[in-house]
């Protein structure tokens, strides 16, 4: 497609629930992101990907959050057992390579109740 | 990655030109700066980046100054368009992850 989707634009589960959030990369990126922003603050790094493998995944907060990309295009991030803390926009991003200049999605806005 | 600094927030007249600071005293020399703008309900836009020669594209120009502890992103013909959150971040292009800021948030008035 012409830039990242993300689906779904909005979710809202309740705490302790399982969500799976999707990213659908420029065709071609073999670098993925996901960040995660709250409210007034900038975006907060969580996972990298260079093609298939997670080359830095040192901004999960815990071992609730998880990512795979299993072949090296759509990535999916996970979250179990999710709390209200988790309620934030996730935002993913591709780039042609490392760190070359990111074109962001729109995000998902998760709201946990 | 290098930290940066920006002001939390800006105004600029419609049509004047917006000079947005970045500080970034402890860049290496591998890092390069990128600014990145935010509207509301959307993801950042890329806008320009560089590593120590001022760039131009057709949405602004980044003056780094000549000891790369500092930038300026410049908008030369502000609209109320550009009212938005603007991120200066320095990224190790040998590493995958940038580190953002909380940005400037500039507010173009007509």
């Amino acid at each position: 497609g012409a830039g990242v989707s993300q689906t779904p634009s909005n979710k809202v589960t309740e705490k302790g629930k399982y969500v799976e959030l999707r990213c659908d990369p420029i065709s071609g990126h073999t670098a993925l992101y996901w960040y995660r922003q709250s409210l007034g603050q900038g975006p907060e790094f969580l996972i990298y990907f260079q093609g298939t493998g997670a080359a830095d995944d040192s901004g999960l907060p815990n071992d609730r959050f998880f990512a795979v990309r299993p072949e090296g295009s759509v990535s999916t991030l996970k979250i179990q057992r999710t709390e209200r803390g988790d309620s934030a926009v996730y935002l993913c991003a591709s780039s042609l390579t490392a760190n070359y200049g990111y074109t962001f999605g729109s995000g998902t806005r998760l709201t946990v109740v | 990655d290098a930290k940066t600094t920006q002001p939390p927030s800006m105004d600029c007249a419609e049509g004047r030109a917006a000079n947005l600071p970045c500080n970034h005293s402890t860049i290496s020399g591998n890092e390069y700066v990128y600014w990145y703008r935010q509207i509301h309900s959307q993801g950042p836009q890329y806008i320009i980046h560089g590593l120590k020669n001022n760039e131009t594209n057709e949405m602004a120009s980044l003056i780094i100054t000549e000891d790369r502890k500092s930038s300026t992103l410049i908008l030369p013909h502000a609209t109320l368009r550009d009212t938005a959150v603007y991120y200066c971040i320095a990224v190790n292009t040998n590493a995958g992850k940038s580190t953002f800021g909380d940005g400037t948030t500039l507010t173009v008035k007509p």
